[in-house]
């Protein structure tokens, strides 16, 4: 059965300092492994897909990195506005749907 | 590019009443996802259409979920005879011909008093 298991569940951070949160996964073949960004009351906003192991992507202050078994967010030097839930998600071969994580929680204090 | 609009965005009923949510996506996107997200966790898959077909249910849409999307436009959900268990956010996704990546709405806030 398809897992995704996302660490640390909550992370508090002071406004410039670095740290990257993890994403585990179990399926058998990714077509797709997904990050999202949710602020409170809203939707996921779409952030970055990865495809294959080694591929990596960045915006602004974020770096997302994909390994054969998991996927890392990195955030550099993060800013208040960087606070929100952190979303992981997967597509198996053959599948329609996104399975996701239940997020990371970051808080960026200033 | 105006998004994926949902409506309403808050919804507050009393157990037993039926409720209907509806969806409008992404213009140029053929796909339309529905979605249930409870406090805490991640969003979990309710349906699928391509074009007006709705080609996927899960497991977790129960007889009393019913969901449409006619002339591969617009869709609606519909829940029949809400339940407590029934307070989520109903978030409807859209993606374009050959792609992975789901854009969401803002989603439907739904609480069963």
């Amino acid at each position: 059965e398809d897992q995704v298991t996302q660490s640390p569940e909550a992370l508090r951070l002071q406004e410039g300092e670095s740290s990257s949160l993890n994403c585990s996964y179990t399926v058998s073949g990714l077509r797709g492994l997904f990050w999202y960004r949710q602020d409170p009351g809203k939707g996921p906003e779409f952030l970055f897909t990865l495809y294959s192991a080694g591929e990596e992507k960045e915006k602004e202050r974020l770096k997302a990195t994909l390994t054969k078994k998991e996927s890392f967010l990195h955030i550099t030097a993060p800013k208040p506005e960087d606070s929100a839930t952190y979303l992981c998600a997967v597509q198996a071969p053959g599948a329609n749907n996104l399975f996701f994580g239940t997020g990371t929680r970051l808080t960026v204090i200033p | 590019d105006t998004g994926v609009s949902q409506d309403p965005r808050h919804k507050i009923t009393k157990r037993g009443q039926n409720v209907t949510f509806r969806c409008d996506p992404i213009s140029e996107h053929n796909r339309l996802y529905w979605y249930r997200q409870t406090l805490g966790q991640g969003p979990e898959f309710l349906t699928y259409f391509q074009n007006e077909a709705q080609l996927e249910k899960s497991r977790l849409l129960s007889d009393r979920f019913s969901a449409e999307r006619p002339k591969g436009s617009f869709s609606t959900l519909e829940i029949q005879r809400t339940e407590q268990g029934d307070s989520a956010m109903y978030l409807c996704a859209s993606s374009r011909p050959g792609g992975l990546e789901l854009f969401f709405g803002s989603g439907t806030q739904l609480s069963v008093l």
